[in-house]
């Protein structure tokens, strides 16, 4: 079954308000990639974070990294139509093996405009 | 421009049948990776390969079998012995461990 869970699997916002994705391992993670996957497209790299306790910005978007490196979050500030998709997370780590991703169970971002 | 090419985007199959599913690269990564989504689903590992003529199983290899005779290609082949052959089927390839996947656009494999 799957090793990295995402909380919630869906979120409905009105535009403009702010949304997080969450993302949790029962096992500590070497590293956490996040991917954004338009509808009818397919996943698109977004970041990378490796250091405990890493916070990474990119405009409205802010990830962050636990520093047990064990759960990770994705926040967007003010949301746009342009943000609708699903957000997946994607560790690796000594239990996944760090030749490959695991990755989490996605967080469908849909927006009510 | 470099990128990954999967064909065909749509793919129908009768039940019983294998198919084949293409990916090929020009990233000169070494790196090769298959994932399948059902609907509503996160991303399941089929089969890697970190070099050629070297491929691990995934999570889910029951059914499928790859090749990496080049190093740009990473062909697919559902069997028919994959139960719920029905899903969309991603390439991805990437530079190494730390580095990001690059994904084709997908193969959306319907089989009645």
């Amino acid at each position: 079954g799957q090793q990295v869970m995402q909380i919630p699997q869906y979120q409905h916002v009105q535009e403009g308000e702010d949304f997080t994705t969450y993302c949790n391992s029962s096992t500590t993670l070497s590293n956490i990639q996040w991917y954004k996957q338009r509808p009818g497209g397919h996943p698109v790299f977004l970041i990378q974070l490796v250091k405990s306790g890493e916070v990474k910005k990119q405009k409205r978007l802010t990830f962050q990294f636990g520093e047990a490196k064990k759960n990770s979050s994705l926040h967007i500030t003010a949301t746009q139509t342009t943000d609708v998709g699903t957000y997946f997370c994607a560790g690796t780590g000594p239990n996944f093996g760090n030749e490959k991703l695991t990755f989490g169970t996605g967080t469908r971002l849909t927006i009510i405009p | 421009d470099g990128g990954i090419t999967q064909s065909p985007k749509y793919l129908f199959r009768k039940e019983g049948q294998n198919v084949t599913l293409s990916c090929e690269q020009n990233l000169n990564h070494d790196a090769m990776y298959w994932y399948r989504q059902d609907p509503g689903q996160g991303l399941r590992l089929i089969y890697y390969s970190q070099i050629v003529n070297d491929f691990q199983k995934g999570d889910i290899a029951e059914g499928y079998s790859v090749s990496r005779e080049k190093k740009e290609s990473f062909p697919l082949t559902v069997t028919s012995a994959q139960k719920n052959p029905t899903a969309f089927y991603l390439c991805a390839s990437r530079q190494g461990y730390n580095y990001g996947y690059t994904f084709g656009s997908g193969t959306r494999l319907t089989v009645v």
